[in-house]
Formats: C-alpha cells, structure tokens, sequence
C-alpha cells in the first residue's frame, strides 16, 4: 500500500518568495527517492532525486532534503515563479523492487 | 529528441469493454512503466518490463495484462472494463531497470509520457 503522503494539500506563495513542499514516508527502507511536478494535462516532470545516504542535494532553484531519522522528504523551491504552479508528488522506491511509491500530491499556486 | 509518447490521448469506453493503450519509450531506453494515476491521487505502479520481460507487477487484477515488443514500445491491455478503471494511465521509460538496493545509476531516472485519459461510462 501507499507507504507516502503529503502533509499540506495546497500551498499558495507569492511569486518570488521560496516554497517548501513536505512529504513524510514509512518505509524506512526505501533507498531513492524522487520528486516529479505535475501540470495540468501532462505527466510527471523529473525534478530531482535523491539517495538516501545522502541528507541533501541541490539543483537549479531547487534543494531536495532527507531526513531519515523523522522519515521527511522536503523540496525547496527559490525564488518561485508562476511557471512553478502545478502538483508536485514525491516518489519513494521500495525495499526489494523496483517500482515507485507516489504521495497524493500537493498543489502549489504561485500568486503573482 | 521525442520524449515519451502514448496513444491514444483520450478514450471513453462502456463498462464490460476491453481496451489496449499504447506507449512508445525515449529511443534507446528499455525499461517500460505503466502507472495508473486517479483524479487526486498520485500514480500508482501497474508494471515494469525491461527486456520485453515482465519485472514487476503492482497490486492489480489479473484483467490488466501488458506485454513489450522487440521495439520496446508496449502495450497495456485490460478486459472487462469497470467504473473504477476511469483514470489516466501513465506510461514511464528509463534507459536501464533500477533495482533496489543496486549502485545508483544515472539512467534509472523515470520519463513519464503525458498519459491516456481513459474514461468508463
């Protein structure tokens, strides 16, 4: 079943103000983890991963943090634009196969 | 380069119905992944095939069936449609598998197509 979730449903955030997106998961032996932004009308866009030997890892604009000790997944977006508006999912993949577990997903709006 | 890419977009079909989804991978990749996605809801995996063999399989009735051609494009077959089957239904490719517990590798990272919203009326 889903081990994933998310904690805040929908995040409104000013445009150019930094938005953090969390996720809280069970399975303390997933070793990958992924977040993927949805738009509307499209499939999930790779935004950054993680292994979770790693506590952080940082793309453009974007930092990803793992805490492995409260099971926490956090995103962090800087300086949030209108093109950041869309449903963003974090991805666990499980102990012992390969496939992905998705959180339900949280709404980010970026007011502009 | 072509990313991803399923067909049909959009389907509506009659309970009792059986439908075939269609998904072509990033050239070169060979892994195929079918998730189904319901409204509000994150996707959730159906099955893996790498290698035009099965490597994985979610919690899904035997009526959902998938197979993978020398081409490595795939299929995603179910029978005797249901309400409940309404959902888009998401077909992801990487170059190699990902297996847990492996070497982190680069080309494990999963493409996702746009997806097939299928409707059951």
């Amino acid at each position: 079943g889903e081990s994933v979730g998310l904690h805040l449903p929908t995040l409104s955030v000013q445009e150019g103000d930094n938005s953090i997106i969390n996720c809280a998961y069970s399975n303390s032996a997933s070793d990958y983890f992924i977040w993927y932004k949805q738009e509307s009308g499209k499939g999930p866009q790779f935004i950054i991963d993680i292994r979770s030997n790693m506590d952080k890892r940082q793309g453009q604009r974007v930092t990803v943090l793992l805490n492995k000790t409260v099971k926490h997944l956090s995103l962090q977006i800087a300086a949030t634009q209108p093109g950041d508006s869309a449903v963003y999912f974090c991805a666990e993949r499980l102990y012992g196969n390969n496939r992905l577990a998705f959180g339900k997903g949280n709404q980010v709006v970026v007011i502009p | 380069d072509a990313g991803v890419t399923q067909s049909p977009t959009h389907l509506i079909k009659t309970r009792g119905q059986h439908v075939t989804l269609r998904c072509s991978p990033i050239s070169g990749h060979k892994s195929v992944s079918w998730y189904q996605q319901v409204l509000g809801q994150g996707p959730q995996f159906i099955f893996q095939y790498y290698e035009k063999e099965e490597r994985g399989r979610g919690n899904f009735p035997d009526r959902f069936s998938a197979r993978q051609f020398p081409n490595y494009s795939s299929e995603l077959n179910v029978n005797a449609l249901l309400l409940g089957d309404s959902a888009l239904y998401l077909c992801a490719s990487s170059l190699v598998r990902g297996v847990w517990g492996e070497p982190l590798n680069l080309n494990e990272k999963l493409f996702f197509g746009s997806g097939t919203q299928l409707s059951v009326l």
